[in-house]
């Protein structure tokens, strides 16, 4: 069965960082590109940045490009998301994701 | 960056309905083109890949069609299973806005 399970979410003040993980098992998570999604409260899907299978090409929405990194450890079968500089506007539901297979999501609240 | 929107926004309609929902990329994706279910306080589930194929265990009321900068999904005949919020996404990540199936 495949598995994606986020963690690390929480409440940060602006301004501060947070570093999501996402655990991977039930697929061969090197061969696939892997995606972090998030949802604002009664929003739309946001896609937030993508990581191709080896590392080599990331990709950034243009809102949180030099403020997070996404990166993964394919020993691990583990995608990350490192947010810096947070916002309240990063305030969100995120998902790891890779195709049909999401995660369940972890909640970010960005306040002071 | 490609941008996707969708129409409508909302729409509300009857069991049995048949319902289209239209997404438009600002600039040609060829059949780069998925669509989510999403209810609410849950994860999206993919419906179509590839614009037209219809993804393992999804019931066949549901189709995709399209290429280019339009697309359409469809729903012959609208179940109560199926009020939810529906997404395009190319597969470069961005989403449409979403079209939010209600009741009538």
């Amino acid at each position: 069965e495949v598995q994606l399970v986020e963690s690390g979410g929480g409440l940060v003040q602006p301004g501060g960082s947070l570093r999501l993980s996402c655990a991977a098992s039930g697929f061969t998570f090197s061969r696939n590109w892997m995606t972090w999604v998030r949802q604002a409260p009664g929003k739309g899907l946001e896609w937030v940045a993508n990581i191709k299978q080896d590392g080599s090409e990331k990709y950034y929405v243009d809102s949180v490009r030099g403020r997070f990194t996404i990166s993964r450890d394919n020993a691990e079968n583990s995608l990350y998301l490192q947010m810096n500089s947070l916002r309240a506007e990063d305030t969100a539901v995120y998902y790891c994701a890779s195709g049909c297979w999401w995660g369940q999501g972890t909640l970010v609240t960005v306040s002071s | 960056d490609t941008q996707m929107t969708q129409s409508p926004s909302t729409l509300s309609a009857s069991v049995g309905d048949r319902v289209t929902i239209t997404c438009r990329a600002s600039q040609s994706i060829s059949s780069w083109l998925a669509w989510y279910q999403q209810k609410p306080g849950k994860a999206p589930k993919l419906l179509i890949y590839q614009a037209s194929n219809l993804e393992s265990g999804v019931p066949s009321r549901f189709s995709g069609s399209g290429s280019g900068t339009e697309f359409t999904l469809t729903i012959s005949s609208l179940q109560p299973d199926d009020f939810a919020t529906y997404y395009c996404q190319h597969y470069n990540g961005y989403f449409g806005p979403g079209t939010q199936v209600d009741i009538k």
